[in-house]
């Protein structure tokens, strides 16, 4: 099952633009995290958000937490050619701290 | 990639046929897993291992098995391929302890035909 839905699957925009994606959950969360895979390579981890965070940044990456709401957005300001990719958010319960659910991932391809 | 192989990295076999796929890090990281990443699916957890010979299920384990005699190695073993088990598959580590971030191998993709 998948704890994870990222919204939209696909996005598209021109360099320079920021980029929006957004991760909604099921259940109580420990932590969540974003990560970035390349084609054809493995995941890269990007930023993790601990569930009593609300905000958090690194470099041109903010992510938000909403635990009421049980949802999450990654925003990448000011996207580079190099930022195409595709982006999947993971939580992991409170239970099975050490295992991660993964969402399908959005699809961003920055056009220059 | 974190100092995490994976092999072979690509490989075709028969439908029936016993399947193994080998990750090995460098890291000495406690906990490692396989996971299978599909279109439509994402990357879904097989199995994982919190230590030298402890294992546990995933959301997909049926048709998986798994072995870690070693620290540094874990083995996914197919016992008898199938063509829904063609996919890439997903070797990743993290050391625990607090940490949660995991970190990704480069992948073996699996064709059964």
């Amino acid at each position: 099952s998948q704890q994870g839905e990222e919204d939209p699957q696909a996005l598209s925009i021109q360099e320079g633009e920021n980029a929006t994606m957004n991760c909604s959950y099921k259940t109580s969360i420990n932590n969540l995290q974003w990560y970035r895979q390349n084609s054809g390579r493995g995941l890269v981890h990007l930023i993790l958000i601990r569930s009593n965070e609300r905000e958090k940044h690194s470099g041109r990456l903010r992510v938000t937490l909403d635990t009421s709401k049980k949802s999450s957005s990654l925003l990448i300001t000011a996207s580079r050619a190099a930022d195409t990719a595709s982006y999947f958010c993971a939580t992991d319960s409170i239970q099975g701290a050490q295992k991660l659910v993964f969402g399908q991932g959005t699809r961003l391809t920055i056009n220059p | 990639d974190a100092g995490i192989t994976q092999s072979p990295r690509h490989k075709v076999t028969e439908t029936g046929t016993p399947v193994t796929l080998r990750c090995h890090q460098t890291e000495n990281h406690r906990y490692m897993y396989w996971y299978r990443q599909d279109p439509g699916h994402g990357l879904r957890l097989i199995h994982y291992s919190y230590g030298v010979k402890d294992t546990d299920k995933g959301e997909v384990s049926d048709g998986y098995s798994v072995s870690r005699s070693k620290t540094e190695d874990f083995l996914l073993t197919l016992e008898s391929a199938t063509s829904s088990q063609t996919s890439v598959y997903f070797c990743a580590i993290t050391s625990g302890q607090g940490a949660y971030e995991q970190y990704f191998g480069p992948g073996t993709r699996l064709t059964v035909t």
